[in-house]
């Protein structure tokens, strides 16, 4: 496609489910980033691929929470027993590996945990 | 952790008067770019300066940055009701591993 998709737009689930989030990045970029923004609030970094380098993990609030990116390319981030706290807006966005380079986002997966 | 702090965290301005919006960051970058974003969605960028450039204009847009101080600032010039957004910094780190860190943002309000 001709930008980052995200699914679903909108996902509510019940405090304690599995939910899984899709990235399809643009085509050839091989850099790819998973951010979470709280209601009016800034982006919070979670989970960084680069190219075939071991992903950069710091940002993943705890360990109910993981991503993969599997063939270079769609990125699935997963959390396990949801609680309220993690709803929010999920934001995938991708760019070339090289730097000095803009960062192209997906439209978010609105997240409810009810 | 939060790289980039804007300042001011909102502003409100009349249609037709100039918007600066700064932001500041704490270690060396190798990029900084800004951000915009709609209805709390996805964000779109605006523009890039690198670690080696003062001062860099699109269109409306003039963006500076002082290595020195570790500050930029955005100009967005004679503001249009359109431009009501929330506004991010980015920066993008040294090294080879050079992911984006977005700071607080900054609500702007044009008033028609």
């Amino acid at each position: 496609g001709a930008g980052v998709s995200q699914s679903p737009s909108n996902k509510v689930t019940e405090k304690g489910k599995d939910v899984e989030l899709r990235c399809d990045p643009i085509s050839g970029h091989t850099a790819l980033y998973w951010y979470r923004q709280s209601l009016g609030q800034g982006l919070e970094f979670l989970i960084y691929f680069q190219g075939n380098s071991a992903p950069d993990k710091s940002g993943l609030p705890s360990d109910r929470f993981s991503a993969e990116r599997t063939g270079g390319s769609v990125s699935t981030l997963t959390i396990q027993r949801t609680q309220q706290e993690d709803s929010a807006v999920y934001l995938c966005a991708s760019s070339l590996i090289r730097v000095n380079t803009e960062a192209f986002f997906g439209q978010g997966t609105r997240l409810t945990v009810v | 952790s939060q790289q980039g702090e804007e300042d001011p965290q909102a502003l409100s301005i009349q249609e037709g008067e100039n918007a600066t919006m700064n932001c500041s960051y704490k270690t060396s970058i190798n990029n900084l770019q800004w951000y915009r974003q709609n209805s709390g969605r996805g964000l779109v960028h605006l523009i890039l300066i690198r670690s080696n450039e003062r001062e860099k204009h699109s269109g409306r847009l003039r963006v500076t940055l002082d290595t020195s101080k570790k500050s930029s600032s955005l100009l967005i010039t004679a503001s249009r009701a359109a431009d009501t957004a929330s506004y991010f910094c980015a920066t993008g780190n040294t090294g080879a591993n050079s992911k984006l860190t977005f700071g607080k943002g900054i609500t702007l309000s044009v008033r028609p």
